[in-house]
Order: structure tokens, then sequence, then C-alpha cells
């Protein structure tokens, strides 16, 4: 059964660069069925949707958040990769993975445990 | 972009009863509207996607309905496993974005 995995520091200091990883497991990255996504969510707040990327490497974001972001997809590691620059405090929140249930236009339908971020001094 | 606006944000019921949460999407969305049920510390978990099609190994109880802008999302007894909060998500263009979500307590 497929499973996604979040990685990366929990910890990052106000204006550096955020950077996760979500590995795919029991399944294929390289699936034409499938896109991939970030979201996160605030400590006692709502959820966010960050963005997607589908296997060849497209990508849409959240405009609020495209100036800061890259999202990658690296098929023969079976991961796809999240990375914001100048992070503040109000970038601290768990961070999800998830994989879109059909290609482009999508729900999620599987996620990752989440990892939390904390952007502090 | 569009936005969601789920009511209430917060809803005091007991088990067995029939409670419904709304979300309003800002401008036509057809039928491209998911809802999920996240319990603290875990990651979301699809329900209803579509606005009434049930996700696989979901209860018969939770359904959905809707299409446009106003959904809804109803369990039709509750159990004491289904107090979590709520959320609704358009998937009818980018940008995505989710409701502010429903916490169902109980009363």
């Amino acid at each position: 059964q497929l499973q996604l995995q979040e990685s990366g520091p929990g910890l990052v200091k106000p204006s550096e660069t955020l950077s996760l990883t979500c590995t795919v497991s029991g399944g294929s990255i390289s699936s034409r069925n499938y896109y991939w996504g970030w979201i996160r969510q605030p400590p006692g707040k709502g959820l966010e949707w960050i963005g997607s990327i589908y296997y060849t490497g497209s990508t849409y974001s959240e405009p609020s958040l495209k100036s800061r972001l890259t999202i990658s997809v690296d098929t023969s590691q079976k991961h796809f990769s999240l990375k914001m620059n100048s992070v503040t405090a109000a970038d601290t929140a768990v961070y999800y993975c998830a994989r879109g249930a059909s290609p482009f236009l999508s729900y999620f339908d599987l996620w990752g445990q989440g990892t939390l971020v904390t952007v502090s001094s | 972009d569009i936005q969601m606006t789920q009511s209430p944000s917060t809803l005091s019921a007991s088990v067995g009863d029939r409670v419904t949460i709304t979300c309003r999407a800002s401008q036509s969305i057809s039928s491209w509207l998911a809802w999920y049920q996240q319990k603290p510390g875990k990651a979301p978990k699809l329900l209803i996607y579509k606005a009434s099609s049930l996700e696989s190994g979901v209860p018969s109880r939770f359904s959905g309905s809707g299409s446009g802008t106003e959904f809804t999302l109803t369990i039709s007894s509750l159990q004491p496993d289904d107090f979590a909060s709520y959320y609704c998500q358009h998937y009818n263009s980018y940008p995505y974005s989710f409701g502010q979500g429903t916490k169902l307590e109980i009363k």
C-alpha cells in the first residue's frame, strides 16, 4: 500500500530556507494518474494548500507563496521536495505531503503523517 | 481565487444526533468539492469527494450534497469516533483552498 513520509529539519532560523522531502513507498511516483501536493497547518489553525507537482515536473503553487517556493520531483529517488526561502515565524506549521487522486485538478486521498517545522532563532 | 467559508466554526452535539456542516464557495465550483476529517495530532482523512461520493471504507452515516456554491456534510447518527474537525476543499481550479474548519464537540 502506498505511503508518504515527510522528512527534514524541525527547526529553521528566520530568513533561512525551509527544506522538506516527501518519500513515496509502496507505489510509483511516476504514475500518470496522480499529482503530488504540499499542505500546511499552523498550530491551532486550518489547512493551507502550498503547491502541487506532477511527475514531469509541472507545478502549481499558492500565489501568495509562489515567489518563495521551489517544488521539485526526483522520480529516481521516489521523492518530491519543498523549499521555501526567507521564512518567518508565520511559516511555523505542520507540513503535510499528500497524493492528488487524479491528474491535474484533484482532492487528496492519501496523506503523510506530517512534520512540524518551527521557525525560530 | 475561490474562497471557501464553512459554518459553523464549532458545533456541539451528542452521540446519536444528526449534524450538518455547510461549506460555501465564493463562485461556482460545480461538484469539485471534498470533505476531510481530522483528529488532533493526525493527518486529515478523506471522507467525501466530488461533493457526494463516499471514499472507500468511510461509514455510510457520512454523506455529502450540493453543487455550485453551497455544499453540506451530514453525519446521520453521531458516533463517539466522529468528534473531530472537518474541512472542505475545492479543486475546481488552481489555487486550491480549504474552508476554515468546523470543530465537532461533545455536548
